[in-house]
């Protein structure tokens, strides 16, 4: 089975600070995304990565960064975090067509104060 | 970007009854994905079918589409309370290589 973990499953941080959410694949998928889920909005994508190095922007990129190194590592980056990323972050992978099943892993809930 | 959009936004069954949920969308696609999220935790995908298929099943789940009216429905029979989460859709429609999600649809079955 694919496997895709996320370093934490609840954060508290700080306005101002800088937080880095990580996300690894198990399944060597080319594919990795971040979205943010907030209630009534559903799922927004933020970045996603077609392969390592590589990133194209989502729908709601501003106030994030990501780095992709290595091919199962994929990270999301809060320059200054503000209290308006306080959100539930989702990262998943997928295959090389962008279409195909994305999995998920079990998400960060990211508080900001 | 678009999205698809579930109907209902919330739904409230007992255990044993069937569970129909909806999706709609506004341009064509290539393929209608469904997931399920439990509470706080991410989603898991269900089913997957493409926009040349009117019919698929998986256990006790069966999905439609219809390209002509742009919808598509999940029916999950004789439901559990295991079943209680929300289920989203995800198109790409609109010529998106990246799929799209809806709101989601919170289902609640009642033990």
């Amino acid at each position: 089975d694919v496997k895709v973990t996320q370093s934490s499953r609840y954060l508290v941080k700080r306005t101002g600070e800088k937080v880095f959410l990580e996300c690894v694949q198990d399944m060597d998928h080319e594919n990795m995304f971040w979205y943010r889920q907030d209630p009534g909005l559903g799922l927004r994508l933020i970045y996603f990565s077609y392969d390592v190095k590589m990133k194209e922007k989502g729908d709601i990129p501003e106030g994030y960064s990501v780095s992709r190194e290595k091919k199962e590592r994929f990270s999301l980056i809060l320059e200054s975090a503000s209290t308006n990323q306080t959100s539930m972050y989702l990262c998943a992978s997928s295959l090389p067509g962008l279409t195909d099943t994305q999995y998920f892993g079990p998400g960060t809930r990211l508080t900001v104060l | 970007s678009q999205q698809g959009e579930e109907d209902p936004q919330a739904l409230s069954i007992q255990e044993g009854e069937n569970a129909t949920m909806n999706c709609s969308y506004k341009t064509s696609i290539n393929n209608l994905q469904w997931y399920r999220q439990n509470s706080g935790r991410g989603l898991v995908h269900l089913i997957l079918i493409r926009s040349n298929e009117r019919e698929k099943h998986s256990g006790r789940l069966r999905v439609t589409l219809d390209t002509s009216k742009k919808s598509s429905s999940l029916l999950i029979t004789a439901s559990r309370a295991a079943d209680t989460a929300s289920y989203f859709c995800a198109t790409d429609e609109g010529g998106s290589y990246i799929p799209t999600f809806g709101r989601g649809t919170s289902l609640i079955v009642h033990p």
